[in-house]
């Protein structure tokens, strides 16, 4: 799993800490993601970056802050969670810029989130 | 919209029987599936995925998936399991016609193999 590496692994947090999840990638790609996975539920696409550009934000709460500041590296800024926020937040890169539908993805091992 | 249904929540398997796991998709065009697992604490690893040709397709770890177009189907199955395959499968699917994401996972089969 050395191809998308995610910091910190677990995170535990109250509603009113601001914290940041931190995803890399080393496989060259150029396009990287942000999933949520809650148990007994299908992932959530939360965003996805392309050649550093946001090219797609599903809905979500302001409470989450995207970062890219280049094609290697995503955050995930936190502010003012909800319990309900707790979760397994998954990154994942793409090889294409643009996604083409063969193009297949890679997960990072995801960031444990703990919202008490 | 395009979707991705596994039935069933768990698969129990004895280890050396052969194992199956379900996915049924629905999409308005061409379909690309995917099948990804998950281990205890770690991401989501690929293991094969459909695109066109040959409806048996072969991945990592010596599964293989049949994809079926008349019943929108493409089941994971490997011959013989083994206790290390137990895990959290994931089916996914990409419709053609789709933007930059328009991709849809299933909510996951638990796999146990049992010694």
């Amino acid at each position: 799993e050395t191809g998308v590496t995610q910091t910190p692994r677990h995170l535990v947090m109250g509603m009113t800490n601001k914290k940041s999840l931190k995803c890399e990638q080393h496989l060259g790609h150029n396009a990287m993601y942000w999933y949520k996975q809650s148990a007994k539920k299908p992932l959530e696409l939360m965003f996805v970056y392309s050649l550093e550009e946001r090219v797609e934000n599903n809905s979500v709460p302001s409470r989450f802050s995207p970062e890219c500041p280049n094609s290697s590296h995503l955050f995930l800024h936190l502010h003012t969670l909800q319990p309900e926020d707790s979760a397994l937040y998954l990154c994942a890169s793409s090889q294409a810029h643009r996604l083409r539908p063969t193009d297949t993805q890679y997960f990072g091992p995801g960031t444990r989130l703990t919202v008490l | 919209a395009q979707s991705v249904a596994q039935p069933e929540d768990q698969v129990n398997v004895a280890e050396g029987n052969p194992l199956t796991v379900k996915c049924t998709y629905s999409v308005s065009g061409n379909p690309y599936l995917f099948w990804y697992v998950q281990y205890p604490n770690r991401g989501l690893q690929f293991l094969l995925k459909y695109i066109t040709g040959d409806n048996l397709v072969k991945g990592s770890y010596g599964f293989e998936a049949e994809f079926n177009k008349s019943q929108t189907s493409f089941h994971l199955k490997k011959p013989s399991a083994l206790v290390s395959d137990s895990a959290l499968y994931f089916c996914a699917v990409r419709d053609m016609g789709g933007g930059y994401q328009k991709v849809t996972f299933g909510t996951g089969t638990k796999l146990q193999v049992i010694p």
